[in-house]
């Protein structure tokens, strides 16, 4: 199965940074199939980013997904408050899907 | 709008059998993949496997020994049931709609807000 390496594990930055967050795969995500979601407590997973760069509905385009391959990048051009949270990259192109492990924003 | 919960015991013993709901409100369950996903505590997510309306089944091969997936159109709910349960079973279960991105590619694009099941005498 494909695993997937999201790092850092933890980004602290302050409202209206920008976010770079990224998540390696094992091996080639065929077709780009590949999806961010952003989880916090007690939500629901929320999709954000499908086919590595195409946003969700009613996603704001404060994110953007990027890459193709094996290296994948999800950025946040300017956090606002809600944007703290856990996010995790999924691969959807082969099975079993697997999940990153996450990599949490928190307040600086 | 479609919503998804998940229901069903939050405790079950070692050796026994998991068995959780999810309902779907706001829309038809007809006409797509449900999913069953996830995390132990401090874990990442593991993918389940998933039934299709029309009851064809994937599972993830590390629990395919174990899982049962069933689906109630006429209820508009879908189940899980996970036998020979042990504490490595405790974990937040998710429920989650499928979206086609291309042929058999396919990603969430709705989840419930899980539930958790502890596994323990």
């Amino acid at each position: 199965e494909i695993v997937l390496t999201q790092f850092p594990g933890t980004l602290s930055l302050s409202p209206g940074e920008r976010a770079t967050l990224s998540c390696r795969a094992s091996q080639s995500v065929l077709s780009n199939s590949l999806a961010w979601y952003q989880h916090k407590p007690g939500q629901a997973p929320r999709l954000l980013v499908y086919g590595a760069s195409i946003r969700a509905t009613d996603i704001s385009d404060r994110f953007s997904g990027s890459g193709s391959g094996t290296d994948f990048t999800l950025t946040i051009s300017r956090l606002e408050p809600e944007d703290f949270a856990v996010y995790y990259c999924q691969q959807f192109g082969s099975s079993p899907r697997t999940f990153g492990q996450g990599t949490k924003v928190e307040f600086k | 709008q479609l919503q998804l919960q998940e229901s069903g015991p939050g405790l079950v013993k070692p050796s026994e059998t998991l068995s959780l709901t999810c309902t779907v409100s706001g829309g038809s369950i007809n006409n797509f993949y449900w999913s069953w996903i996830r995390q132990p505590a401090g874990k990442g997510l593991e993918w389940i496997g998933r039934i299709y309306t029309s009851g064809t089944t994937n599972y993830n091969p590390s629990l395919k020994s174990r899982v049962t997936m069933s689906v109630d159109t006429s209820k508009n709910q879908f189940s899980l049931k996970l036998n020979s349960v042990t504490a490595a079973d405790t974990a937040v279960y998710y429920c989650a709609k499928e979206r086609v991105y291309y042929y058999d590619s396919w990603y969430f694009d709705l989840w419930g807000r899980g539930t958790l099941v502890a596994v323990s005498s």
